[in-house]
């Protein structure tokens, strides 16, 4: 089962950031945080991913606690187009139960609006 | 460098039949996931698959599915006597190697049981 905790729902307005949060307090030493979303249906896109440090990409930001337990994935400038569902996801990349696969749990329905 | 495909992208079978999804992975990937996404639900790990090599089946219903990965062609998800439970989106991701940051997933196949 999914080992993450994230909000039902999340609205943003149009052009503001978007911070999307996720509790992960048994995480083990080996997994990774990953973030992806699903737009309407369509196949899960990867947006993010990091172990302990923060980091950023053209897509989005992700801030690690220093303890790891939590999350937040932050879209800076929301759009439309970003109206999806986020997923936070722990994974290890080698060794453990959450190797290889992903385990998606109910993910944070975003909905930008304008 | 095309991305994931699948085919069929809707498939409408009758109670009894059998559904074969296809999954061609990314151009040098060698390792498959399939994930089952029920109406109203989310995505769960169903197969994972290296060449020719089934590596972690533990999400696969024990009776009617069955997939395989071989050394020529695309990845086959197989659908065995199909019940109107088995209606739902299949997608399949495929990464270079087992400890890649990202798999990349396909369009999905709606399989539709009547």
């Amino acid at each position: 089962d999914a080992k993450t905790t994230q909000p039902t729902s999340m609205d943003c307005a149009e052009g503001r950031a978007a911070n999307l949060p996720c509790n992960h307090s048994t995480i083990s030493g080996n997994e990774y945080v990953y973030w992806y979303r699903q737009i309407h249906s369509q196949g899960p896109q990867y947006i993010i991913h990091g172990l302990k440090n923060n980091e950023t990409n053209e897509m989005a930001s992700l801030i690690i606690t220093e303890d790891r337990k939590s999350s937040t994935l932050i879209l800076p400038h929301a759009t439309l187009r970003d109206t999806a569902v986020y997923y936070c996801i722990v994974r290890a990349l080698a060794g453990g139960t959450s190797y290889g696969k992903l385990t998606f749990g109910q993910g944070t329905i975003l909905t930008v609006h304008p | 460098n095309a991305g994931v495909m699948q085919n069929p992208r809707h498939l409408v079978r009758r109670r009894g039949q059998e559904a074969r999804l296809r999954c061609s992975p990314m151009k040098g990937h060698s390792h498959v996931y399939w994930y089952r996404q029920l109406p109203e639900e989310g995505l769960k790990f169903m197969v994972y698959l290296q060449k020719e090599n089934i590596i972690d089946e533990s999400g696969m219903p024990k009776e009617r599915f069955s997939a395989e990965f071989p050394k020529e062609g695309p990845s086959i998800l197989r659908i065995q006597q199909v019940v109107r439970g088995d209606s739902a989106a299949y997608f399949c991701a495929s990464s270079g190697t087992q400890s890649d940051y990202e798999q990349y997933f396909g369009p999905g196949t709606r399989l539709t049981v009547t």
